[in-house]
């Protein structure tokens, strides 16, 4: 069974642009996740969609969104990019209900904002 | 609301010595809660998870009891290597909300 596969593995961008990034989920999982790691600041929870929804939101500015589609593949979007979002963006995958049940990971996108 | 305590790091210990990262929580009801690892340059992998109260979940040597009395699940191990440097975060599940903490890095040295 393939894992959460996340893409691009590494991106640079420079002040101001936009980025997506995406993250297509453990087959029949519904929920994914999106975490924002950073030395400082540790892990933090970003958003959740489950079935095409926002199910729950962290403390980010509105220029971080997402959205699911249909086949559960989750993108992120990041726009007016700072200095302050370089950072591992980690994905997580859940099945349809996360009862006693772990999230699984992917190896994240290393966005470096230059 | 729910939310993970843990020990701040940087924890940096000997091989074969003895490990303890503390964790406690908050959570109404009755969650589950896990241990999450992560390695260099990769992504959090479950290492052990106990579902309720007195259990213990064990794994890879690592051990950790969920304690509702105090509620802590402390991660423990009886002699840790060097293969086990990595940052490890204890977890919570509740209601469908997953709550992390903010991770200790551990090295253990030669």
């Amino acid at each position: 069974k393939a894992g959460v596969t996340q893409t691009p593995r590494y991106l640079i961008k420079t002040r101001g642009q936009q980025v997506t990034l995406s993250c297509s989920p453990i087959s029949g999982h519904r929920s994914v996740s999106w975490y924002q790691q950073t030395p400082g600041q540790g892990l933090q929870f970003l958003f959740e969609y489950f079935s095409e929804t926002q199910r729950n939101k962290g403390n980010f500015p509105g220029r971080f969104s997402g959205r699911q589609f249909s086949n559960s593949r989750s993108e992120m979007n990041v726009s007016t990019l700072e200095l302050g979002d370089s950072a591992l963006y980690l994905c997580a995958s859940s099945p349809v209900v996360r009862m006693n049940t772990e999230a699984f990971f992917g190896q994240g996108t290393r966005l470096t904002v230059v | 609301g729910n939310s993970v305590t843990q020990m701040e790091g940087p924890v940096t210990l000997s091989e074969e010595a003895f490990l303890t990262i503390n964790c406690t929580y908050t959570a109404t009801g009755y969650p589950s809660l896990f241990w999450y690892v992560q390695y260099p340059g990769e992504g959090l992998q479950l290492l052990l998870k106990a579902t309720k109260a007195d259990d213990k979940g064990s794994n890879k040597g690592f051990e950790a009891t969920y304690r509702k009395e105090t509620t802590s699940f402390h991660l423990e191990k009886g002699s840790v290597q060097v293969s086990d440097s990595a940052v490890y975060f204890c977890a919570l599940e509740n209601n469908n909300d997953m709550r992390f903490g903010a991770g200790t890095r551990l090295t253990v040295k030669p």
